[in-house]
Formats: C-alpha cells, structure tokens, sequence
C-alpha cells in the first residue's frame, strides 16, 4: 500500500531563506505525487503535482518540487519564502485510478521578518 | 465560477444528536470525498463516491453516513455513534481518476460539540 511521510512537522524560517518542506513516499509502482497548502480556517489548494513528466515540477507562487526515484521523495522548495508563505504544506500521493489520495500528516511553516 | 460549496462553515452538535454537513460542486466532477482533519493527524479519508449511487468507506468511516442520490451533492451524516465528533471537514472533487488535476477543496466545517 501507498503511504507519504512529511518529515517535520514544523519548520521556521526567515523572510528571504530558502525553504526545504520533506517527503517521502512508499509505493511499489510509479506513484502520481501532489502538494497542497491550506491557510488557516480554509480549505487546501493545489500548489503542484507530478504525473510522471518531467521530474521537476514548478507550482505557483514560485514553488517547484524534485521528484526522484531513487530516494523515493517529493520535496518541496522556494528559493526565496515570503510571509505570506506561512501556512501548513500536505504532501499526498495516488497510484491507482479511482482510489483517494493519501495524505501526509502535514508540515506548518512559519516565516519571520 | 466553479467551484466547491460547504456549508455551514461552523456546526455545534450537542450530544446524541445527528448532524449533516453539505457539500455541492458545479465541476462537474464524478468523484467526491470527505476527510477529516484534526491537528496534527493530517487529512483522514472518511468516505468517497466515484458515481451517482455508490460510495465506499475510507480509513474511518464508523460513526459516519453519506448519500449521493445527485452527481452535485455528497452530504455527510456525523452520526450519535461518532463518538469524537469535533474536526474540521473537508470536501473535495475531481475527475473520475483523480490524478491528473489533483482535488479541489471546499473551504471546510467545523464542527464541535457542546
């Protein structure tokens, strides 16, 4: 069975840093892999997803994300975080036609001036 | 625009009551679920329908009820049996396959018990 690990629940950074959010995935065929952001007190958004093009992924809002097989992970990047940033990332993953996605347990990220 | 509804965005449930929380899309989306979410426990999958009529259980599903009698609406029934109600909600839709364009969320409820 498929199954996604955020490593992290939390991770701070300052306005202007590189920001690194971790996941790790399992799955015995090749996965279709996606992350989300939610702001608090709403719903989750697509930021990017991987459906086996190109290996790496740019999302909105100047995000973009790896994936590599050989170490099974999907982490997401952004050169540069901004305060409007902060909010909770979910990693999730699908393998299969018409099964739900699974999803990690979430990382927030919190930025400071 | 196209889009996800929930409603209500705020529910109380006293104890030993049912409540339903509503969820209407106008994607045009064949598949809808329903998950929850509580803090740090990421989004648990409670039950999803890829068709009119037909609908499976996700990882917990007990205390919960869903009907989807219209391709737009895939309401959630907490029912008395769900004995930690208290979560936010989530809803979301998509293709039929699910992989291509990922979810789209509704804006959630939160539900509490008093």
């Amino acid at each position: 069975a498929q199954s996604v690990t955020q490593l992290g629940s939390h991770v701070s950074v300052s306005e202007g840093a590189l920001v690194l959010l971790r996941c790790n995935y399992s799955s015995s065929v090749p996965p279709y892999l996606f992350w989300y952001v939610q702001y608090p007190n709403q719903g989750l958004q697509l930021l990017l997803k991987y459906t086996s093009a190109a290996t790496l992924v740019k999302g909105i809002n100047g995000f973009e994300a790896e994936f590599k097989k050989s170490e099974t992970s999907f982490h997401l990047t952004k050169p540069s975080a901004h305060m409007s940033d902060a909010a909770e990332y979910f990693c999730a993953v699908s393998v299969t036609a018409g099964t739900a996605l699974i999803f990690g347990k979430g990382t927030t990220l919190s930025v400071s001036s | 625009d196209g889009g996800i509804t929930q409603s209500p965005k705020y529910l109380f449930r006293k104890e030993g009551q049912n409540v339903t929380l509503s969820c209407e899309q106008n994607l045009n989306h064949d598949a809808m679920y329903w998950y929850r979410q509580d803090p740090g426990q990421g989004l648990r999958l409670i039950y999803y329908s890829q068709i009119v009529n037909d609908f499976q259980k996700g990882d917990i599903a007990e205390g919960y009820s869903v009907s989807r009698e219209k391709k737009e609406s895939f309401p959630l029934t907490v029912t008395s049996a769900q004995k930690n109600p208290t979560a936010f909600y989530l809803c979301a839709s998509s293709s039929w396959t699910g992989l291509g364009d990922g979810y789209t969320f509704g804006s959630g409820t939160r539900l509490t018990v008093v």
